[in-house]
């Protein structure tokens, strides 16, 4: 089994609508992040959380928000999608601040 | 900031041709630097990485050289297969406490028969 799962695989919303993203892992790390993946630009950090009580924002955390229910659970929520949030989603873990991130093998949302 | 430019692709390479992909890094202090290679459909997956200068990081054939007077971690392998055939991320995490890992924007790579 994947050591980081991602729900949904691919999902099609419509500008408005609210959507969680989720992301498991099962390596016992503390540290979780979310990406989001677009053409040409490579990928942006949205939100990361070095424990459950410990979230922080990324350089691109406008229009999302996160939640840290579980040392092995990571949620990010679109509040009201817009189409610009349309991309490829990620989410990593590592095993302290200096480790390798070990990805998810993404989500890919289409907001119409 | 930190930055990190890496060439544009596509690359497109017989199998067994020679492959370079460039990377340079913008970056105060010394920075650790990575690779990491992005299949189709998966999520991405470290391939290399070097920690200081002149430091050669290698896995599965591909190597690169911590270079800080060029500012460079160009990636290198001598005898690609279809099986390579990916996204690659060049990728830098600077020195000093919590630093966020800056990617490149990737270079996709496709291997022919």
């Amino acid at each position: 089994d994947a050591d980081v799962t991602q729900t949904p695989r691919n999902r099609i919303t419509k500008t408005g609508k609210r959507i969680m993203l989720e992301c498991s892992q099962t390596k016992g790390h503390d540290r979780m992040y979310w990406y989001r993946q677009d053409p040409g630009l490579g990928l942006r950090l949205i939100y990361y959380s070095f424990d459950v009580k410990d979230i922080n924002k990324g350089e691109i955390s406008d229009g999302y928000s996160v939640s840290r229910q579980a040392q092995a659970k990571f949620s990010l929520s679109l509040e009201s999608a817009i189409p610009n949030q349309t991309a490829l989603y990620f989410c990593a873990t590592s095993d302290g601040p200096r480790e390798t991130q070990y990805f998810g093998p993404g989500t890919r949302l289409l907001v119409l | 900031g930190n930055s990190v430019t890496q060439m544009e692709g596509p690359v497109t390479l017989s199998e067994e041709a020679f492959l370079t992909i460039n990377c340079t890094y913008t970056a105060t202090g010394y920075p650790s630097l990575f690779w990491y290679v992005q299949y189709p459909g998966e999520g991405l997956q470290l391939l290399l990485k070097a920690t200081k200068a002149d430091d050669k990081g290698s896995n599965k054939g591909f190597e690169a050289t911590y270079r800080k007077e060029t500012t460079s971690f160009h990636l290198e392998k001598g005898s690609v297969q279809v099986s390579d055939s990916a996204v690659y991320f060049c990728a830098l995490r600077g020195s000093g406490g919590y630093q966020k890992v800056t990617f490149g924007t990737g270079t996709k790579l496709q291997v022919i028969p």
